[in-house]
């Protein structure tokens, strides 16, 4: 089946400095990825969705020069989260949509996020 | 997107199937019926999904009402791997994107 990885698993930084997450799909092509957020106990939230070549778009509410995006090849998109801060600790989740595909989109494992 | 209703938790014992309730009484004529779960720090994973007729697939079946206003996810023979959260999500054909409500926690008993 499709797989979607992420890396780091988990990462811990201090508060102030930027902390890259990766999300790659191993063994298929992704012409659009998602990222997520989810604080403990509660629901995932998107906050953007790229498309490979373009810029991301945010949803309402999402600081979009905090939150970089670049989606540079069809296999792999980053997340930088610049100036991070303990509110921004949180499980941020990727996933991709198959290219030229309507409903195929897998999710990655998930990266914890820990602002000291 | 179409909204929908899932109960907040749900318990079922070990080897019992469970069936896991959805309404979605706004749905429109293009919506799809999605279903994905997210086990315990993990990302989630696509369990089925379906339009009009009910599904079968090796996770699940999805039953889906008549007038595709609520819509059921039957795990048939449930293990303690199944217990997780689990998203009803409605899904136009070509909308890329998969929006999460509270979903339902499933609690399986040993």
């Amino acid at each position: 089946g499709a797989v979607v990885s992420q890396h780091p698993s988990r990462v811990i930084c201090k508060s102030g400095t930027s902390v890259k997450i990766e999300c790659r799909s191993l063994d298929f092509q992704a012409t659009t990825m998602f990222w997520y957020r989810q604080f403990p106990k509660q629901s995932l939230m998107l906050m953007a969705t790229s498309n490979e070549g373009s810029k991301a778009t945010y949803e309402q509410g999402v600081e979009k020069d905090k939150f970089l995006i670049n989606h540079a090849s069809l296999t792999l998109s980053t997340l930088t989260v610049t100036s991070a801060h303990p509110e921004d600790s949180s499980f941020y989740i990727c996933s991709a949509r198959v290219a030229y595909s309507s409903y195929e989109q897998y999710f990655g494992p998930g990266t914890r996020l820990t602002v000291t | 997107d179409a909204k929908t209703t899932q109960p907040n938790s749900m318990e079922s014992n070990e080897e019992e199937p469970v069936h896991l309730p959805c309404n979605h009484s706004t749905i429109s004529g293009t919506d799809y019926i999605h279903w994905y779960r997210q086990l315990p720090s993990q990302g989630p994973e696509y369990v089925i999904h379906g339009l009009t007729s009910n599904v079968n697939n090796r996770m699940a079946s999805l039953a889906i009402a008549e007038d595709r206003k609520s819509s059921t996810l039957i795990l048939h023979r449930a293990t303690l791997r199944d217990a997780a959260v689990y998203y009803c999500i409605l899904k136009v054909n070509r909308d890329d994107k998969i929006i999460f409500g509270k979903g339902t926690r499933l609690h399986i008993l040993p």
